[in-house]
């Protein structure tokens, strides 16, 4: 059974600060990677999917790596702001199986 | 883009009565959606998966005669919550996933579910 680990539960920055969130999974065989944004009592904002077959993706100040092999993952965020406080979630689709398995998430603060 | 509705958004209901939710896709056609259930400080976690035109696939320890699934078109999933208890309580996301291989999925608001 895939299991998803993020680290740190928590964190807080100040403003302007680089940041590195990680993601761990148990399963190697997995077909893609997601980093969500999770708002307070929202819904879930996708911020990068990367496939099985890539090693990064980026979008504007977000860099996402997978290394598959060591079931991990990271998030990198520059130049950090206050608007970028929220919870980030990573999420793990199997091979075998369509749905997506979540981390706990790691709940950001960026302090002004 | 992919939209996915949710409705409603908030619903508070009695001990003892069923509570329906809607997911939607607004703008493509999901053979697939899935249910998630989020409580307080915690992450999301699957309940089911919604076919269309076939039963739901639950999770083990989800009871699927108290959480009904119905997957009726290519765009509207509904979940019933029969006979709600307090305990029930939390915040419902769907997401559906376009064409066959579903590569990133597309996710609902979310209806906050409270059961007095």
């Amino acid at each position: 059974k895939q299991e998803v680990t993020q680290i740190p539960a928590a964190l807080s920055v100040p403003e302007g600060e680089n940041l590195v969130l990680n993601c761990s999974f148990t399963d190697s065989a997995i077909y893609n990677l997601q980093w969500f944004r999770q708002d307070p009592g929202k819904g879930l904002t996708s911020l990068l999917l990367i496939q099985s077959s890539q090693r990064e993706q980026t979008s504007g100040r977000l860099n996402a790596s997978l290394d598959k092999s060591s079931g991990r993952s990271t998030l990198y965020i520059a130049a950090s702001q206050p608007g970028d406080s929220a919870t980030y979630l990573c999420a793990v689709r199997g091979t075998g199986r369509r749905a997506l398995t979540f981390g706990s998430g790691t709940r950001l603060q960026v302090q002004p | 883009g992919a939209v996915v509705s949710q409705h409603p958004s908030r619903v508070i209901c009695k001990s003892g009565t069923s509570v329906k939710i809607e997911c939607r896709s607004l703008d493509f056609q999901a053979t697939t959606m899935f249910w998630y259930r989020q409580f307080p400080k915690q992450s999301l976690m699957l309940m089911a998966t919604s076919n269309e035109g076939s039963k739901a696939t639950y999770e083990q320890g989800v009871e699927k005669d108290k959480f009904l699934i119905n997957h009726a078109s290519l765009t509207l999933s509904t979940l019933t919550v029969t006979s709600a208890h307090p305990e029930d309580s939390s915040f419902y996301i769907c997401s559906a996933g376009r064409g066959r291989r579903l590569g990133e999925q597309y996710f609902g608001p979310g209806t906050r579910l409270t059961v007095t």
